[in-house]
């Protein structure tokens, strides 16, 4: 199974900050990388799908990027409702996997 | 408006069974790959099974394979997961979500918990 390491685990940043996430695939992997946003008690909300396609509807702060195994996760000025848990997710080959989250909290 | 819906959530004894339904409407259900995805308390979200749009292709978790089952009823638009002997481990909210594009989920449900215990 493909493992996704996902960095850091908990960011604690301000409003108007650049936030960056990374997911490390465990393999080469294709571009089929997508990244939810949970807030607490909600069900996840897709942002970013193909690694760098943003989702019908999300702000344009939002972007996602890939190096090789590296794929990143950009909040380019942080706002109020961004404060959430964010998750990775391959979707090369089943079984599909998550990274295991990065929670950002208002410093 | 895409809606889903899940039920059939409780708790159930080490070794029991459960069958989760989700209830779909607001889009052409039976044209859609299908999953469940799981969320123990105070964890992260855990991939489970899929189905293709027919039914005819599923795939599972390692942790599940072999006592899940994923299934769908395209004539009611509801999508299910059996779940047999049932583990402490198996605790969480279970979500059913739709497919986009082959490659994530763009629609989820709220969730329904399920809690195995003694």
């Amino acid at each position: 199974d493909i493992q996704m390491t996902q960095s850091p685990s908990y960011v604690s940043a301000s409003v108007g900050d650049r936030v960056t996430i990374t997911c490390r695939a465990s393999q080469a992997i294709s571009s089929l990388l997508a990244w939810y946003q949970q807030r607490p008690g909600k069900a996840p909300k897709l942002l970013i799908y193909a690694s760098s396609s943003l989702q019908s509807g999300v702000p344009s702060r939002f972007s996602g990027s890939r190096s090789g195994t590296d794929f990143t996760l950009t909040i380019s000025s942080l706002q109020p409702e961004d404060f959430a848990t964010y998750y990775c997710q391959q979707a090369d080959s089943f079984p599909w996997t998550f990274g295991q989250g990065t929670k950002v909290e208002i410093k | 408006e895409v809606q889903l819906v899940e039920s059939g959530g409780g708790l159930v004894q080490p070794g029991g069974s459960l069958r989760l339904s989700c209830a779909a409407s607001g889009f052409a259900f039976r044209t859609y790959w299908m999953y469940w995805v799981r969320q123990a308390p105070g964890t992260g979200l855990v991939w489970v099974s899929h189905i293709n749009s027919d039914g005819t292709s599923t795939n599972y978790a390692d942790s599940v394979k072999g006592r899940f089952t994923i299934s769908r009823d395209n004539a009611k638009n509801t999508l299910f997961l059996q779940m047999n002997s049932l583990r402490a481990e198996d605790t969480a909210v279970y979500y059913c979500a739709k497919d986009f594009r082959g490659s994530s989920m763009d629609s989820w449900g709220q969730g329904t918990l399920v809690t195995v215990s003694s």
